[in-house]
């Protein structure tokens, strides 16, 4: 049984940078994708990117291309979620959520999901 | 990648039917059958409740359907329970191993 487990809760002032970490057990981590999903408070869910450790490849929606890095650690199972140039509007609980179901990796569904963590921006 | 477009909430009583819409277009619900429908109750974590448009994962129940005609998917709940009370997030790969999810929908068991 997959399990993902988040890093604590973070504050962080508004220009400076965040690092949320994602430790997998179980499964197959390396050719395994998890992706990381954040949501703001009362808002909905929406996909930031994702990593294939194996190989490092990564994907990024357009809108935090240049802000945001996805890296993997294979020797610990462990996926990082780095945010840049933090601002209010990045006050969110960040989920991360491994791919499953795809073929050559292409289409799949995210499951399970880690418990989130929230990253709280202010001055 | 904007995002797919769900009503903000539906509600029926229990033991009645109610179904969501989510439209996309064709670059993502409307050019692949890779949809998932995702259930999150308050405080938690979404958890997956119907992929590639229309299967379950082993645990969901049948009461949860999922369909697809040209850019648009649905879920729909038969025999509405209590504990559906939920929101619910549709979610549509969009080629290049991007993905986008749709607005979210609030449903209300009266």
């Amino acid at each position: 049984q997959v399990q993902l487990v988040h890093s604590g809760s973070e504050v962080k002032k508004p220009g400076s940078s965040v690092r949320v970490s994602c430790k997998a057990s179980g499964g197959t981590f390396a050719t395994d994708t998890i992706n990381w999903v954040r949501q703001a408070p009362g808002q909905g869910l929406e996909w930031m990117g994702g990593i294939i450790p194996l190989f490092g490849t990564t994907n990024y929606a357009r809108k935090f291309q240049g802000r945001v890095t996805i890296t993997a650690d294979v020797s610990t199972s462990t996926v990082y979620m780095d945010l840049r140039s933090l601002r209010s509007e990045d006050t969110a609980v960040y989920y991360c959520a491994r791919g499953v179901g795809y073929i050559n990796y292409v289409g799949g569904w995210f499951d399970p999901w880690g418990q989130g963590t929230l990253v709280t921006v202010f001055s | 990648q904007s995002a797919l477009t769900q009503p903000r909430s539906v509600s029926g009583s229990p033991g009645q039917s109610v179904t969501i819409s989510c439209t996309g277009t064709s670059s993502d619900v409307g050019g692949y059958n890779f949809v998932s429908w995702y259930q999150q109750h308050p405080g938690k974590a979404p958890k997956v409740m119907i992929y590639d448009v229309n299967k379950r994962p082993s645990g969901v129940p049948d009461r949860f359907s999922g369909s697809k005609s040209g850019n648009t998917v649905s879920l729909t709940i038969s025999g509405l329970q209590a504990e559906d009370e939920a929101d619910y997030y549709c979610c549509s790969y969009a080629g290049n191993n991007v993905y986008v999810f749709g607005t979210g929908t609030k449903v209300t068991v009266l």
